[in-house]
């Protein structure tokens, strides 16, 4: 049973080109989230949603636009993909929301993340 | 801002050994949350252990243990009789907690990368 699952698992595709990563978590959590992992493993996070609502949004390129159709799905979707864009991008979701338009302090449990290669 | 700092870009050892892993973090505020997740060659972020700031006590997940020490901003993992399968990159991470309720996510350290030999 996956409990937070994302597609594709490998994205391979060219400079300029627009793509989608999708989310899904099947823990009930309200919560989910979208961190960059660069080539030397450093992780940071770029967006949360709370229940569909953004209410985290780090300093990321205007390229990069998160949408959450629901609470179970988060998904990124990247125009004109740059060499710079090439990252494993990880997926996670917490149970709960925090107050005052923040995310929760609950744990986050991670997706298997998608490793992006721009050519 | 805050920071998190992992010392340690390697370490090696043999199995069966223990094994710790430093990290220290930088923040003015009081209450917070402190995570070491593992990733193994798999890429998959796996929860290894969370600690509350508030809490004195250190937190423990079988083999797993961590030493807290509030006043030094520091939280290092240790892993006893460790095992093949422990071979991984350890990331520590510090989660604020603001007074209101609620969070900003994960600040993550650079990582750890482990290595049990046989």
């Amino acid at each position: 049973d996956t409990a937070v699952s994302q597609t594709p698992k490998y994205l391979v595709t060219q400079m300029g080109n627009d793509k989608s990563i999708k989310c899904e978590q099947n823990l009930g959590h309200d919560t989910m989230y979208w961190y960059k992992q660069d080539s030397k493993k450093f992780l940071k996070i770029m967006f949360s949603y709370n229940n569909k609502e953004l209410i985290i949004n780090e300093t990321v390129p205007n390229r990069f636009s998160p949408k959450s159709p629901d609470k179970a799905h988060l998904n990124l979707h990247i125009n004109s993909l740059e060499l710079g864009d090439s990252a494993v991008y990880f997926c996670a979701s917490s149970q709960t929301g925090g107050n005052s338009g923040r995310a929760s302090t609950d744990t986050q449990y991670f997706g298997p993340g998608t490793r992006l290669t721009v050519l | 801002a805050q920071t998190v700092t992992q010392s340690q870009p390697e370490m090696s050892v043999q199995e069966a050994e223990t094994v710790t892993l430093s990290c220290t973090y930088d923040t003015s505020e009081n209450n917070y949350y402190l995570f070491w997740y593992k990733q193994p060659p798999s890429r998959q972020m796996i929860l290894v252990i969370r600690q509350e700031a508030y809490k004195q006590q250190n937190a423990t997940e079988n083999r797993f243990s961590v030493n807290f020490q509030k006043a030094a901003k520091s939280f290092s993992l240790k892993i006893s009789d460790s095992q093949l399968g422990d071979t991984a990159m350890y990331f520590c991470a510090f989660m604020l907690d603001y007074s209101g309720g609620g969070a900003d996510g994960l600040t993550f350290g650079k990582g750890t990368h482990l290595i049990i030999q046989p």
